[in-house]
């Protein structure tokens, strides 16, 4: 069964500090998505980036980057350089690309971040 | 990627009566789905509409309390039926689209006095 575990419940960083995400999944499929989101206090969901199973290689947007590690089984997510405008919920899901299943969004618990300036 | 709008953005409702969530789509979405996330928690899947067909619940979740509609490919509504407060949350609308993008509404946040 799939399943996505962000360990980090809450996090405070201050400002212009570097801060690191954790997520760890579980599934049996060997096609699988993973997916960052940010979640706002207005509520409406962020897309921040998806990665495929076949595709290991970190990904980096601006003060964003992405760590994928199958080994490990993790996608963790970096921001450098923390701005306020970062506090926000983050949310890890993975998909997984069953021919049989619908393929929603598994979610992980989330982590709140907050930037302290 | 598609934009779906999600109505209404949020409601206070009397307990015992019915809200019922509106998404429309600005392109034709293969599956839809429905989630809610109580107040600190996480996503929640209740159930995933097909157009044409009966949508399928997660465990948990019934129709007869959350009945669905999928008339075409680019809507669908969510009703809360008789309402509780513990039905106080945000509802969420996703569309999946192309390969394994998905969009989302932008909530609904309900609450039941």
């Amino acid at each position: 069964a799939q399943k996505v575990t962000q360990a980090q419940t809450e996090i405070s960083v201050v400002e212009k500090e570097d801060v690191t995400l954790d997520c760890v999944y579980e599934t049996r499929d060997t096609t699988y998505y993973l997916f960052w989101y940010k979640q706002p206090p207005s509520g409406e969901l962020v897309f921040l980036i998806r990665r495929n199973s076949f595709d290991e290689q970190n990904e980096i947007s601006g003060r964003y980057s992405w760590n994928f590690q199958k080994s490990t089984s993790s996608f963790n997510f970096t921001i450098t350089a923390s701005q306020v405008v970062d506090s926000a919920v983050y949310f890890c899901a993975l998909s997984e690309a069953s021919q049989t299943g619908a393929n929603n969004l598994f979610f992980g618990t989330g982590t709140r971040l907050t930037v302290i300036p | 990627s598609a934009v779906i709008s999600q109505k209404p953005s949020r409601d206070i409702c009397q307990r015992g009566t019915s809200l019922t969530i509106q998404c429309q789509v600005d392109s034709q979405v293969t599956m839809m789905f429905w989630y809610r996330q109580q107040p600190g928690q996480s996503l929640t899947l209740i159930a995933t509409a097909n157009q044409g067909s009966e949508a399928t619940y997660e465990s948990g979740f019934v129709i007869d309390k959350f009945p669905i509609s999928r008339p075409n490919l680019t809507f669908s509504t969510l009703t809360v039926s008789n309402m509780s407060p513990e039905d106080s949350s945000i509802y969420l609308c996703s569309g999946r689209t192309g390969y394994y993008g998905y969009t989302f509404g932008s909530g609904t946040r309900l609450t039941v006095v």
